[in-house]
């Protein structure tokens, strides 16, 4: 059974481009949430999707945005690059959007902005 | 959200039992008490969770205080593989004007050391 995976792993971006990054839920799971990891933090939260909806969202600009399509894989677009922004990406996976169900991470895309 | 406090960073030696702390004084009554580890380049993964009972399972044990505003999870022989940062985490819903959702909010966790 494949677990949580994400695409690319590693992305070099310049200043002001736009990025797509790409989450298959684990098999059965219909939510997926999103994450940035900054160097020597834990993650934040950005935002969650469960039936197609984004269903809560953390503190983060427009600039970042999402999607959730039908089959549950979900897409993480982030526009107008700034080198703040570089980071771990991670996706995580849940059945249903509630408190008590365990979440499945991948391992994460790399971005880094120049 | 609500918080929670470990400490930064514990040592323990590889087949000893390892307590790791959490407290979290403003925990409401629906937060449930999440545990997750992340060895490095890795992504977070989950260990355990529970509401109110201790919860035991393959990886580890949570003990729950009675008044919920502390846990301790418990590696009950600690392994080199089990070096990692664990996080504890009040996992909370917040309900909107039409949806609601649930989020896992991270702090810096406790830099577990394992010893051989």
């Amino acid at each position: 059974d494949a677990g949580v995976t994400q695409s690319p792993t590693h992305l070099i971006k310049t200043r002001g481009q736009q990025v797509t990054l790409r989450c298959s839920p684990k098999s059965g799971h219909d939510t997926v949430s999103w994450y940035q990891q900054a160097l020597g933090q834990g993650p934040q939260f950005i935002f969650q999707y469960y039936e197609e909806e984004e269903r809560q969202r953390g503190n983060f600009p427009d600039r970042f945005s999402g999607h959730q399509f039908p089959n549950y894989s979900s897409e993480l677009n982030v526009n107008a690059l700034l080198l703040g922004d570089s980071a771990l990406y991670l996706c995580a996976s849940s059945l249903g959007s509630g408190t008590n169900t365990e979440a499945f991470f991948g391992q994460g895309t790399r971005l880094t902005v120049v | 959200d609500a918080k929670t406090t470990q400490p930064n960073s514990m040592e323990s030696n590889e087949e000893e039992p390892v307590h790791l702390p959490c407290n979290h004084s403003t925990i409401s009554g629906t937060d449930y008490i999440h545990w997750y580890r992340q060895l490095p380049s890795q992504g977070p993964e989950y260990v355990i969770h529970g509401l109110t009972s201790n919860v035991n399972n393959r990886m580890a044990s949570l003990a729950i205080a009675e008044d919920r505003k502390s846990s301790t999870l418990i590696l009950h022989r600690a392994t080199l593989r089990d070096a990692a940062v664990y996080y504890c985490i009040l996992r909370d819903v917040k309900f909107g004007a039409e949806t609601s959702g649930s989020r896992l909010t991270f702090g810096e966790g406790t830099q577990l050391t394992v010893n051989p």
